[in-house]
């Protein structure tokens, strides 16, 4: 079955940076775009970016380009975002999604989420 | 970007209840329109993806309608595990656009 793990969050200072990863199973990886979403505390849900299954096509909200990156590596089934000065604002949990077979942006597959914290 | 407004942001309902949240866009989506429910500390679960067709395993009380901007999630008679947080999404176009949740509550 489709299993998405998330690692790689806690607490950073403003400005700081952080690495979260994404363990993928249960599927051919690489036949899948991927995305991040976030959910700051008490608030809904936000889009924040997206790769294709290669990797070569790659989106961003407004509130993160130039910030964070999103890459994978389909030899190691896993998904990365590279957060870049981190801001209080972007404090939420994480969620690693996968699509619907022949519906990509239709969010099927989520990860149990992984909390960032950003605050001095 | 497309613009989802969801209403109301909250109601209370008794089990049993029909239930109906509405999902505008602010422009056509070409029913590339989902739903999802969030139950509290969890990750969202989809029930409903192109305005209409139920994911599988999803109970057959959910059900969603409507077409071009306007769309409507019901649920037929409220049960007590659908007492949670509902959002809808658009699909169409990037950025992913999500409404701003329907918070159903217990009467």
């Amino acid at each position: 079955q489709v299993q998405l793990v998330e690692s790689g969050g806690g607490l950073v200072k403003p400005g700081g940076s952080l690495r979260l990863s994404c363990a993928a199973s249960g599927f051919t990886f690489s036949d899948y775009y991927m995305t991040w979403i976030r959910q700051a505390p008490g608030k809904g849900l936000e889009w924040i970016s997206y790769t294709s299954g290669s990797g070569f096509t790659i989106y961003y909200a407004d509130s993160v380009k130039g910030r964070f990156t999103i890459s994978r590596d389909n030899t190691k089934n896993s998904l990365y975002l590279q957060m870049n000065s981190l801001r209080a604002e972007d404090t939420a949990v994480y969620y690693c999604v996968r699509g619907l077979d022949f519906y990509d942006y239709v969010l099927t597959y989520w990860g149990q989420g992984t909390l960032v914290t950003v605050s001095s | 970007d497309i613009q989802m407004t969801q209403s109301p942001s909250s109601l209370s309902a008794s089990v049993g209840d029909r239930v109906t949240i509405t999902c505008r866009a602010s422009q056509s989506n070409n029913n590339y329109l989902n739903w999802y429910q969030q139950k509290p500390g969890k990750a969202p679960k989809l029930l409903i993806y192109a305005a209409s067709i139920l994911q599988s395993g999803v109970p057959s009380r959910f059900s969603g309608s409507g077409s071009g901007t306007d769309f409507t999630l019901t649920v037929s008679s409220l049960q007590p595990e659908d007492f949670a947080t509902y959002y809808c999404q658009q699909s169409y176009s990037i950025p992913l656009t999500f409404g701003g949740g329907t918070k159903v509550e217990i009467k």
